[in-house]
């Protein structure tokens, strides 16, 4: 199973940029990296995903490195309603397996 | 729109007892997928379901089963259950079994073993 590391858990304040890392060494060439974060007694809500090149959209910017063995989550401004579980997935090409780990849980600061 | 609906909410079962678990997926997706969360730990795969047909499996026992109906719906069913049963379980849906398209989770089943 392809793995990702992330750390337990980080702190931002409210209204600055937050960059969530994620490594993942052993990524093979055809998996799509993906984040979802989940809120407190909610389902995984998706955030954004990518392949090699970086990524926008109206929730979130993903970073991906050249070598793809990391990327960046960047919150461009947090708010307190950003505070909850980030995970960083890699998707198995054959279908809907996602491989979650034990994300970051990221508090925001007002 | 209505997401990925899921029943019951919450259940309690016994030791050695049975549950089914529902979920309808998003109207238009054809692909359903299951996943167990047990507390303090990120969902792990248990199944997924496209067109009907198991197209993946996790490493679970097989005390868990799935099946997809001629709709889209999909229960699933866990038999003998144990106290490590005791978890959120969630369904996820998708238009297809592709890389390209994102799943979408309900908001979960959380089942208590006692």
């Amino acid at each position: 199973d392809a793995k990702t590391t992330q750390p337990n858990s980080m702190e931002s304040n409210e209204e600055e940029p937050v960059h969530l890392p994620c490594n993942h060494s052993t990524i093979s060439g055809t998996d799509y990296i993906h984040w979802y974060r989940q809120l407190p007694s909610q389902g995984p809500e998706y955030v954004i995903h990518g392949l090699t090149s970086n990524v926008n959209n109206r929730m979130a910017s993903l970073a991906i490195a050249e070598d793809r063995k990391s990327s960046t989550l960047i919150l461009h401004r947090a708010t307190l309603r950003d505070a909850a579980v980030y995970y960083c997935i890699l998707r198995v090409p054959t279908g809907n397996q996602f491989y979650f780990g034990t994300g970051t849980s990221l508090t925001v600061i007002p | 729109d209505a997401g990925v609906t899921q029943s019951p909410t919450h259940l309690i079962k016994t030791r050695g007892q049975h549950v089914t678990l529902r979920c309808s997926p998003i109207s238009g997706h054809k692909s359903v997928s299951w996943y167990q969360q047990v507390l303090g730990q990120g969902p792990q795969f248990i199944f997924q379901y496209y067109e009907k047909e198991e197209r993946g499996r996790g490493n679970f026992p097989d005390r868990f089963s799935a099946r997809q109906f001629p709709n889209y719906s999909s229960e699933l069913n866990v038999n003998a259950l144990l106290l490590g049963d005791s978890a959120l379980y969630l369904c996820a849906s998708s238009e297809m079994g592709a890389l390209l398209y994102t799943i979408y989770f309900g908001e979960g089943s959380w089942l208590t073993v006692v």
